[in-house]
C-alpha cells in the first residue's frame, strides 16, 4: 500500500496570507490527525477527522482550520499567517479512530516571513 | 502542560551499546504508548507499541518496558548501530495522542 501522501513539501508565504495544505491517507484509512511540529514545541495536535467530521481539536486558535473529503482525504487551512506559524506541519491516518496505530506521512515544511 | 515528560533530550551511545529513553505520563486513562523513530527531513515512523496490560513487548532489538504502577515507559535499543541514529519520540495517547519531546540518540561507530 502507498503511504500518506502530503502536498505541498515546502511552501514559503508572507505574514497576513493564508495557505491550504493536503494530506491523503493510507489507502482504506478513514482517520487523520493533523499535527505540528516545532523544535520549541514538539509534536503538537491541531486536530482529528473521521469519516468527515472532526472528533477532536487541540489548543490551537480559530485561524486553524480543516477538514476532510468523502474519499478520506483531508486538508488543513491556516488564515491570517504569523511568523510563528512556521513548521512541518505532518498529517497521520490510522484505519480508526481512538488509540490506534497512526502513519505519518513526510510532512509540509511552511516557512513564514 | 507536558502530557508526557521524556528523557534525555539527547544521548550518545557506543555501537553495540543499549540505548535507554524514558517516559512518565500523568493521566490515568491512557491506554496505548508508542514509540516514533524520526529522521531528518522525514515524517515520524511507528516502531513499537505497547498497551497497559502487558508490561514488556519486544520486536527485535527494540524493547518497550511499561510501568503502569510508576506511569513510567522507556524503549530499550539493544544492540545499538549507527543506523539507529535518529529522533525517538514516545507518546500517550487517549482520546488523542500526546507526545513527548524527543531524544535525539547518536550512536557513534
Amino acid at each position: 500500500k502507498a503511504g500518506v501522501t502530503q502536498t505541498p513539501r515546502y511552501l514559503i508565504k508572507t505574514r497576513g496570507q493564508q495557505v491550504t495544505l493536503s494530506c491523503s491517507p493510507i489507502s482504506g484509512h478513514r482517520s487523520v490527525s493533523w499535527y505540528q511540529q516545532t523544535p520549541g514545541q514538539g509534536l503538537q495536535f491541531l486536530f482529528e477527522y473521521f469519516s468527515e467530521t472532526q472528533r477532536n481539536k487541540g489548543n490551537f486558535p480559530g485561524r486553524f482550520s480543516g477538514r476532510q473529503f468523502s474519499n478520506s482525504r483531508s486538508e488543513m487551512n491556516v488564515s491570517t499567517l504569523e511568523l510563528g506559524d512556521s513548521a512541518l506541519y505532518l498529517c497521520a491516518s490510522s484505519d480508526r479512530t481512538g488509540p490506534y496505530e497512526q502513519y505519518f506521512g513526510p510532512g509540509t515544511r511552511l516557512t513564514v516571513t | 502542560q507536558q502530557q508526557v515528560k521524556q528523557s534525555p533530550q539527547s544521548l550518545i551511545v557506543q555501537k553495540g551499546g543499549i540505548s535507554i529513553i524514558n517516559c512518565a505520563y500523568e493521566n490515568t486513562a491512557f491506554d496505548y504508548f508508542p514509540w516514533y523513530q524520526q529522521f531528518p527531513g522525514k515524517g515520524p515512523a511507528l516502531l513499537i507499541a505497547i498497551r497497559p496490560d502487558v508490561s514488556e513487548k519486544k520486536e527485535g532489538r527494540f524493547t518497550i518496558s511499561f510501568n503502569k504502577s510508576a506511569k513510567q515507559f522507556s524503549l530499550h535499543i539493544m544492540d545499538s548501530q549507527p543506523g539507529d541514529s535518529a529522533t525517538y519520540f514516545c507518546a500517550a495517547t487517549g482520546n488523542q495522542f500526546y507526545f513527548g519531546t524527543g531524544t535525539s540518540l547518536t550512536v557513534i561507530p
